[in-house]
């Protein structure tokens, strides 16, 4: 079956450094990728995403690129915020409507950021 | 409505009773989720819904666990005699129909404490 494996936390970072979660997968199919992040006492928001190899997903500053040859899709920032200070999830979905184009997701990261 | 909406938002309940989680999700979305985060364990898959059926219930940790939903809005996720380890927050999300290419929304989430 599907599966995402994510970097153990979790991670404290000093504000304006630079900020890099991996995360690989496991799929049977073509998935496409997604990074959710969830802020204290909120839902999850999907973050950025990307559908092809080689896509680069981008929002708020963070970003992630596709790569088939790696199966990995590691979010990247360049300099982080402490309003960046939350869970981030990596997650995969098959194309299609088949039983694997449910969303699977790794078991989060959670990232501090001290002033 | 404009978003997910979950009940309650926390729920504390002694082992062996019965709790019933509300989910109602956005006007218009076919398709419904239903996810439980434990502490540590990720996000993991219980059943989705595509209209008012259930294609895939194998998520469901046991048969304690049910689910349904009603005139392809509200779902109520169902769990009988619970126990210590049922203590987790379960998210419910929508998204417009079954399938990788659609996003989903998800709410906030019911916190359930078993003691």
């Amino acid at each position: 079956g599907n599966s995402v494996t994510q970097m153990e936390g979790p991670v404290t970072l000093s504000e304006e450094a630079f900020l890099t979660i991996n995360c690989t997968y496991t799929a049977t199919g073509y998935p496409s990728l997604f990074w959710y992040v969830q802020y204290p006492g909120e839902g999850l928001q999907l973050l950025l995403k990307a559908t092809k190899a080689d896509d680069k997903g981008s929002n708020k500053g963070f970003e992630a690129t596709y790569r088939k040859e790696t199966t990995s899709f590691h979010l990247e920032k360049g300099s982080v915020q402490v309003s960046d200070s939350a869970v981030y999830f990596c997650a995969l979905s098959e194309r299609g409507t088949g039983a694997n184009s449910k969303l699977t997701f790794g078991k989060g990261i959670t990232l501090s950021v001290r002033p | 409505g404009a978003g997910v909406s979950q009940s309650p938002s926390n729920k504390v309940t002694e082992k062996g009773k019965d709790v019933e989680l509300r989910c109602d999700p956005i006007s218009g979305h076919t398709a419904l989720y239903w996810y439980r985060q434990s502490l540590g364990q990720g996000l993991e898959f219980l059943i989705y819904f595509q209209g008012n059926s259930a294609p895939d219930k194998s998520g469901l940790p046991s048969d304690r666990f049910s689910a349904e939903r009603t005139g392809g809005s509200v779902s109520t996720l169902t769990i009988q005699r619970t126990q210590q380890e049922d203590s987790a927050v379960y998210l419910c999300a929508s998204s417009l129909s079954f399938g990788g290419n659609y996003g989903y929304t998800f709410g906030s989430g019911t916190r359930l404490t078993v003691v």
